[in-house]
């Protein structure tokens, strides 16, 4: 079964600094993998997805195959990147359905 | 273009009620996916409809069923309630082209059962 992995329930960064949030996942074949952010008081919205290798909010994510890892990145963290962050896989083989970490509260500090 | 949107906002149950939650798929949507978010956790996936048709069920008991209607709407309804089926619950709707689909999700339905 596919499953994902924030180790981080919470990350605090000073403005500025680079950001780095962890996402490691396991499944046997080959995963879409997305990045989600959620903004207080906001709905669930998409950040960015694996494929498209997109730069979104200066934000970018490299899939590491061998590392099973998809950590999400940032060289310097702005006040307006505080929020909630969920990594998410959809399985490659028809099937659709999100598999969600538990999510990591990025919180920077002015 | 209108965003997916959800009724009711809250909606406060008792235990063994039914409930039937609501979502209006964002125009141009043929997929509708369910999700429950508990208190600090990610949301999970509960079933997905395409074209009418479950297409995708999670790891969710049968009294969780559902229904996608020609407008492409949906509702989620839970039978006989439990106390752990308080939790957010969020409704996703996307377009499904060939094996590339990016849902697009509502504010949620916050449920409490006593």
């Amino acid at each position: 079964a596919q499953r994902v992995t924030q180790p981080e329930k919470l990350l605090s960064v000073f403005k500025g600094a680079p950001v780095e949030l962890k996402c490691n996942y396991s499944y046997s074949g080959s995963p879409e993998l997305f990045w989600y952010v959620q903004y207080s008081r906001q709905r669930l919205q998409l950040l960015l997805r694996h494929i498209s290798r997109e730069s979104i909010k200066g934000f970018t994510a490299d899939l590491n195959k061998g590392e099973t890892s998809f950590h999400l990145k940032k060289p310097f963290a702005q006040e307006e990147d505080s929020a909630m962050y969920y990594c998410a896989l959809i399985s490659g083989a028809g099937s659709y359905q999100l598999t969600f970490g538990k999510g990591t509260k990025l919180s920077v500090i002015p | 273009e209108t965003g997916v949107t959800q009724s009711p906002t809250h909606l406060i149950k008792t235990r063994g009620q039914q409930v039937t939650l609501r979502c209006s798929s964002q125009s141009g949507h043929n997929t509708v996916s369910w999700y429950q978010q508990a208190l600090g956790q990610g949301p999970q996936f509960i079933f997905q409809y395409y074209r009418e048709e479950e297409n995708g069920r999670g790891n969710f008991p049968p009294r969780f069923s559902g229904l996608q209607f020609p407008n492409y709407s949906s509702e989620l309804n839970v039978n006989a309630l439990e106390l752990d089926d308080s939790a957010l619950y969020l409704c996703a709707s996307s377009l499904r082209r060939g094996n590339q689909e990016t849902q697009y999700f509502g504010p949620g339905t916050r449920l409490l059962v006593l």
